[in-house]
């Protein structure tokens, strides 16, 4: 079956750290992969998404490439801020199917 | 446009009680999913609905648990009786028809306690 493994936290970064989450996936054929972010109090939205290998997907300064021969979706952000707090979830998703999660890494940055 | 809604945001009950979550999903959305967290482990699906038909309840964990989603619309969760281990965040997600884009959007989740 699918399944997505990811570093497992906490990970502690000072401000303007250099940030990277780990992210290798197994599925057949072609998901999509998506990285999601659950801030303190609050739900589980998307951050970004790659459908197809060689994308790269971008949103609020991160950023993941969706590499195919590797099986892997890793997150990087070049300057962390205290707001990037929060907990990341890797996932993929085949067509209309259920979204498979990783185990999701807490992320704290301090000042 | 309002996004997907869930009721009660806490829940605290004793072993044995019984609970009810409820998912409102993004109007127009066919698809309605639930997934739970348990503490410090990864995000599971539980069931997916299209309308009111159970698509996919490949993931619900034993006879305890019953969903429905009566018209179409919202969707309940109940569990009943709750054990220890069922503590955890329920989350439920809605999506387009199939055909349109596929994205899930998320809710804020209920936090379920069982003491």
């Amino acid at each position: 079956g699918n399944s997505v493994t990811q570093m497992e936290g906490p990970v502690t970064l000072s401000e303007e750290a250099f940030l990277t989450i780990n992210c290798t996936y197994t599925a057949t054929g072609y998901p999509s992969l998506f990285w999601y972010v659950q801030y303190p109090g609050e739900g589980l939205q998307l951050l970004l998404k790659a459908t197809k290998a060689d994308d790269k997907g971008s949103n609020k300064g991160f950023e993941a490439t969706y590499r195919k021969e590797t099986t892997s979706f890793h997150l990087e952000k070049g300057s962390v801020q205290v707001s990037d707090s929060a907990v990341y979830f890797c996932a993929l998703r085949k067509g209309y199917q259920k979204v498979t999660f990783g185990i999701g890494t807490k992320l704290q940055v301090i000042p | 446009e309002a996004g997907v809604t869930q009721f009660p945001s806490h829940s605290v009950i004793e072993k044995g009680q019984t609970v009810t979550l409820r998912c409102d999903p993004i109007s127009g959305h066919d698809n309605l999913y639930w997934y739970r967290r348990v503490m410090g482990k990864e995000i599971k699906f539980l069931l997916h609905f299209v309308k009111e038909s159970k698509q996919d309840e490949s993931g619900m964990p034993n006879n305890r648990f019953l969903a429905e989603r009566t018209g179409g619309t919202y969707s309940t969760l109940k569990v009943q009786p709750a054990e220890l281990e069922d503590s955890g965040v329920y989350f439920c997600a809605s999506s387009l028809p199939t055909g349109g884009p596929n994205e899930q959007f998320f809710g804020p989740g209920t936090r379920l306690t069982v003491l």
